[in-house]
């Protein structure tokens, strides 16, 4: 299985703050790599797909970008809907993995 | 607009069986992947497989082959997950997630999830 390991959490930030999140994967997986937004109680939602192309209807201060092994993702000015759980997964080869979560919560 | 829906919320007794769906409804049922995924308390997502409908491929997470049976009836338009004895540890949040068919596979839309709990 392609190993997921994402920035440490929690990740502790401000609302307007320039937050990233990273995302390594034990073997190349390309641009086959995707991020979601997961809220408490909530189902996960897509923010990111082929590492930079962003989600229909998600605002434009979230970006990604990488390829091969590294990625990243960008928050540009931290909202306070933004304080949520972050998840990289790769769907290069089956299993889809995912990394194991990044919490971003309030400084 | 693209809806996934899940059936309800279960409570079961170790060792009993159970089967859970998601209802795929505003757009072609066939053309893509419905992946399953497990949340459990107050943990990440863990990937679990996949069926293509259009002509039931199935693929396994090694975690979870043999645990589960993942299949579809697109005649329905309904993916399915089904364990055949229960654990304790099954006791999670069960989720499925459209994935294209083509380019880079991911989840663009997701059921509200199926809470899961197993207790003697």
């Amino acid at each position: 299985d392609i190993q997921m390991t994402q920035s440490s959490s929690p990740l502790s930030a401000s609302v307007g703050d320039r937050v990233t999140i990273t995302c390594r994967a034990s073997q190349s997986i390309s641009r086959f790599l995707n991020w979601y937004q997961q809220n408490p109680g909530k189902a996960p939602k897509l923010l990111i797909y082929a590492a930079s192309s962003l989600q229909s209807g998600i605002p434009s201060r979230f970006s990604g970008s990488g390829s091969g092994t590294d990625f990243t993702l960008t928050i540009s000015s931290l909202q306070p809907e933004d304080f949520a759980t972050y998840y990289c997964q790769q769907t290069y080869f089956t299993p889809w993995t995912f990394g194991q979560g990044t919490k971003v919560d309030i400084k | 607009e693209v809806h996934l829906v899940q059936s309800g919320a279960e409570v079961k007794k170790p060792g009993e069986s159970l089967k859970i769906s998601c209802r795929g409804s505003g757009y072609n049922f066939v053309d893509y992947w419905i992946a399953w995924v497990r949340q459990m308390p107050g943990r990440g997502l863990e990937w679990m497989g996949i069926v293509y409908p259009a002509d039931s491929d199935t693929r396994y997470s090694p975690s979870f082959q043999g645990q589960i049976t993942i299949s579809a009836d697109k005649s329905i338009n309904t993916a399915f997950l089904q364990w055949n004895s229960l654990k304790a540890s099954d006791t999670a949040i069960y989720y499925c997630a459209r994935h294209s068919g083509s380019g880079s596979f991911s989840g663009d839309s997701w059921g509200q999830g199926t809470l899961v709990t197993v207790s003697s």
